[in-house]
């Protein structure tokens, strides 16, 4: 069975950067796709990018370029996704997410973090 | 880009009621890769539905979903006190980009 599991809140100051990860097991990561969503509070769910672990081949959205970079290590088959410049726009819950046919069946439990100075 | 707006932005019903919610899409979509999630509060989204129409593992069937091109919908026949929650509907392209709606609160 696919789990994920990421690793703990995190606070930050306005101007650092964050590195968060999410563990895979189960087989998705040598078999799926992982994707990070985030969700500020009370707000809806965005897309920041996706990385095929395999082959350490990542893509982003354009919201984020520049900003976020998603990386696979393949010893602990764990992904970490990495957003620098954070403001206080970018408090929120980041989740990793995994699937098949566009859609993610499986979840991390999310990781909250807050940007405050 | 894909745009999805979702309707209602907030559905009130009873236990019992059918609710159906809509995803439109700013553009037809080219594949079926249209995904209805629900979320409640503290937790990460589940999914229900996926490929447009097919429930996903363990989803109850008063769930179901049909559409195509710019216009999808997500139908529960028979609300039950576990559904309120907020119902997100989700598209990928064949280019690797994802696109969430904004999300429909299902309250009582």
């Amino acid at each position: 069975q696919v789990q994920l599991v990421q690793s703990g809140a995190e606070m930050r100051k306005p101007g650092s950067s964050v590195k968060v990860s999410c563990k895979a097991s189960g087989g998705a990561f040598n078999s799926h796709a992982i994707t990070w969503v985030r969700q500020a509070p009370g707000q809806g769910l965005e897309w920041m990018g996706t990385i095929i672990p395999i082959i350490s081949s990542a893509n982003y959205a354009q919201t984020f370029q520049g900003r976020v970079t998603i990386t696979a290590d393949k010893s602990t088959t764990t992904v970490h996704m990495e957003l620098s410049s954070l403001t206080s726009e970018d408090t929120a819950t980041y989740y990793c997410a995994t699937g098949k046919m566009g859609a993610f069946d499986f979840w991390g439990q999310g990781i909250p973090v807050t940007v405050s100075s | 880009e894909v745009v999805l707006t979702q309707s209602p932005g907030t559905l009130s019903l009873s236990p019992g009621e059918r609710a159906t919610l809509s995803c439109k899409a700013s553009q037809s979509l080219s594949n079926s890769f249209l995904a209805w999630y629900q979320q409640k509060p503290d937790q990460p989204p589940r999914l229900l539905i996926f490929g447009a129409s097919n429930r996903a593992t363990g989803i109850p069937d008063r769930f179901s979903a049909s559409g195509s091109e710019t216009d999808f919908s997500l139908t529960i026949s028979r609300l039950e006190p576990e559904d309120f929650a907020v119902y997100f509907c989700q598209h990928y392209t064949n280019s690797g980009v994802f696109t969430f709606g904004q999300g429909t609160k299902l309250g009582i």
